[in-house]
C-alpha cells in the first residue's frame, strides 16, 4: 500500500545546528511532494512543495528540500535552526489514483530547538 | 480573506451526545476535507468533498457524517460521541486534489 514514512519522530537540536528530517514514500510513479509545518497551537501551513523541475526546492524561512527519485525521498533541510523553528513537521505525498489525486500524510516529526 | 475558519475551538462532550463542527472557506475552493489528528498518528482523512452536493468517505469515516450544501461550508457531524473520537479535528480546502491544502485552526474535542 502507498505510504509516507517519517523515521524521526522527535528531534532535539540546539540553535544554529543544522537540520535534516527524513521523508520516504512508497509509490513508483509520479508524485507531488509537500512539507507542512504546525507551530505550537496553530494549524498546518505549507512550508514548500515539489511538482516537477529542479529537485532542490526552496521554501519559506530558509527551509529547503531535495527530491531524490531513486531513493523515493524528499528530505527537509535547514542549515541553521532557530528557536522559532520549534514545531511539528509533516511530509505529504499527492499521488494519482482512480482519476484523481490522493493525499497521504506522514506521522510527523516533532522538532524542539533549544535556545 | 479569512481562509479556512473552524468553530468551535474547543469542546467537551459527554458520551452519546451529538455535535456539529463547522468549517467554512472563502477561497472558492471546490475541494474540502476533514481530518483528525491524534498524537504520533499524523493526519487521518475522515471525509472529503469535491464540490457542493458531493461527498465521499476517507480513511476513518465511522461515527461521522458530512454534508456540503454550498461551496463555502463543510460541516462535520458526530452523532453519538464516543471516547475514541477525542482528537483534534482539522478542516482543509484546496483548489483541486493536485494542489496544496489550506488548513483551518482546528477544533480540540474531548469526549468523556
Amino acid at each position: 500500500a502507498q505510504s509516507v514514512s517519517q523515521h524521526n519522530h522527535h528531534v532535539i537540536l540546539s540553535e544554529a545546528a543544522s537540520l535534516e528530517l527524513g521523508c520516504n514514500y512508497s509509490y513508483g510513479g509520479t508524485v507531488n511532494l509537500f512539507w507542512y509545518v504546525q507551530y505550537p497551537g496553530q494549524h498546518l501551513q505549507l512550508l514548500l512543495k515539489y511538482f516537477s523541475g529542479d529537485p532542490l526546492v526552496k521554501g519559506i524561512k530558509g527551509f529547503e528540500a531535495e527530491f531524490i527519485k531513486s531513493k523515493f525521498s524528499f528530505n527537509l533541510r535547514k542549515p541553521s535552526v532557530q528557536w522559532s523553528d520549534t514545531a511539528e513537521y509533516f511530509c505529504a505525498v499527492n499521488l494519482p489514483t482512480s482519476g484523481t489525486y490522493k493525499y497521504i500524510f506522514g506521522t510527523g516529526t516533532r522538532l524542539k530547538v533549544l535556545a | 480573506n479569512a481562509g479556512v475558519t473552524q468553530t468551535p475551538k474547543f469542546r467537551i462532550l459527554k458520551i452519546g451526545q451529538s455535535m456539529t463542527l463547522q468549517c467554512a472557506q472563502d477561497m472558492n475552493h471546490n475541494y474540502m476535507y476533514w481530518y483528525r489528528q491524534d498524537p504520533g498518528m499524523g493526519l487521518k482523512l475522515i471525509y472529503y468533498s469535491v464540490g457542493a452536493g458531493i461527498t465521499d468517505k476517507g480513511e476513518v469515516p465511522n461515527g461521522y457524517n458530512v454534508s456540503r450544501s454550498t461551496t463555502e461550508d463543510f460541516p462535520l457531524r458526530l452523532e453519538l460521541a464516543a471516547p475514541s473520537q477525542t482528537s483534534v479535528y482539522f478542516c482543509a480546502s484546496s483548489f483541486g486534489t493536485y494542489y496544496e491544502q489550506y488548513f483551518g485552526p482546528g477544533t480540540r474535542l474531548t469526549v468523556t
